[in-house]
Formats: structure tokens, C-alpha cells, sequence
């Protein structure tokens, strides 16, 4: 059975730097890519990126680039979404999510989410 | 970047009624790459359709997409009452964005 665990719930102040996890399994982990999805309070879903952990390659929305840091260990088969430093406007649900299969990025196995609450 | 535009913001229907959704993109999606998503209220998104028209795995058949190039649609044919939730699309033609979703609501 594929699953994705993701890390715990996170209070933050801003300016702080930030790493949160996707652990994979039921799969083989490098041979699928993992996206990350961010969902404000109340709003909409918003693709961040994309990384396929076989080889790091990484793809980021325009809107992401140069916000956030995607990465991904294949010897723990978990994926990160790192910040380095947050703002207040980072406040949300994130989401990590595997492509339902292979070279197919519609997201078809996803975690269940990691708060991020970014506050003075 | 391809913008998706969904319509209608909310749809109030009763059960047992057909539902049609619409997403517009702002540019043709290659290969019929587009996808649909339920999500209910503290879950996680669910895939529904892929590929613009394929179900995925366990997705019931009142569910199906049609639609290529800028044009896209998921009807759901007879409304059952679990399924009124906020729906998505999604395009990963190139790089990937989402819709601004759609709320089915109970009339």
C-alpha cells in the first residue's frame, strides 16, 4: 500500500527557517515524482513543485522559485519542503502527493498534510 | 504559465441530480493532461480523473471527464449525498497549476 507520512504541525515565528517531511513507502521510492501542495486557510490548492527523487531533479511553479527549497533524501525515501526564512503569509496546509503513475504528475497518493502557523 | 479557470465558483444541486463542471484553461493542455480532485473539509485532495477522461482506482462510474484543449469537463451523473465537496482541476501539460475550484453544495 503506498503511503505518505508527513511530519507534525509546526508554530513558527518569522524569519525562522523551516523543514518539513514526506516519508514514502509501499513503493519504490526513486522511481516516482512527489509534488508539494499549499492550501491557505480557506482557500484553493496551489502547486509549488515537483521533485523526482531518483535523480534530484526538481521543477518549481514561477510563483515558488526562489521561495522555498524542494529536496529529497532516497536513502530515508522522504521528501522536504524547506523555507529559510518565514513569513506570515507562509501560514498553511502543505501537502506532499506521488504521481498516480509513472511520468503522469496528476497526484494520485497524498499525505496528510502539515500545518505551518507562522506568527509573532 | 497555463491559468485554469473553473466554473461555476458554487453549484447547488440536489441529490440524485447531474452535476457538470467546467474548467477553462488559458492555453491548450498537451496531451489531455489535466486531472480532477474532490476534497471534503480536513481531508486531503482525492484523485478522480486523470488524462482528462481515465477514472483512477476505485473512482465510481458515475464519475467521468471529458474534454482536449482548452475545454474540459466532469459531470458526476446522479448526485449521491457524500458527494458534495469542493472540486479541483489541475493541468500538468506543462509545469503544473490548479483551478480556483468549484463548491457543490446541497440545495
Amino acid at each position: 500500500e503506498v503511503q505518505l507520512v508527513q511530519s507534525g504541525a509546526e508554530v513558527k515565528k518569522p524569519g525562522e527557517s523551516l523543514k518539513i517531511s514526506c516519508k514514502g513507502s509501499g513503493y519504490r521510492f526513486t522511481s516516482y515524482w512527489i509534488g508539494w501542495v499549499r492550501q491557505m486557510p480557506g482557500k484553493g490548492l496551489e502547486w509549488m513543485g515537483i521533485i523526482y527523487p531518483g535523480d534530484s531533479d526538481t521543477r518549481y511553479s514561477p510563483s515558488f522559485q526562489g521561495q522555498v527549497t524542494i529536496s529529497a533524501d532516497k536513502s530515508i525515501s522522504t521528501a522536504y519542503l524547506q523555507w529559510s526564512s518565514l513569513k506570515a503569509s507562509d501560514t498553511a496546509m502543505y501537502y506532499c502527493a506521488r504521481e498516480y503513475s509513472s511520468e503522469n504528475w496528476a497526484l494520485g497518493y497524498w499525505g496528510q498534510g502539515t500545518l505551518v502557523t507562522v506568527s509573532s | 504559465e497555463i491559468v485554469l479557470t473553473q466554473s461555476p465558483g458554487t453549484l447547488s444541486l440536489s441529490p440524485g441530480e447531474r452535476a457538470t463542471l467546467s474548467c477553462r484553461a488559458s492555453q491548450s493542455v498537451s496531451s489531455a493532461y489535466l486531472a480532477w480532485y474532490q476534497q471534503k473539509p480536513g481531508q486531503a485532495p482525492r484523485l478522480l480523473i486523470y488524462g482528462a477522461s481515465s477514472r483512477a482506482t476505485g473512482i465510481p462510474d458515475r464519475f467521468s471527464g471529458s474534454g482536449s484543449g482548452t475545454d474540459f469537463t466532469l459531470t458526476i451523473s446522479r448526485l449521491e449525498p457524500e458527494d458534495f465537496a469542493v472540486y479541483y482541476c489541475q493541468q500538468y501539460g506543462s509545469s503544473s497549476t490548479f483551478g480556483q475550484g468549484t463548491r457543490l453544495e446541497i440545495k
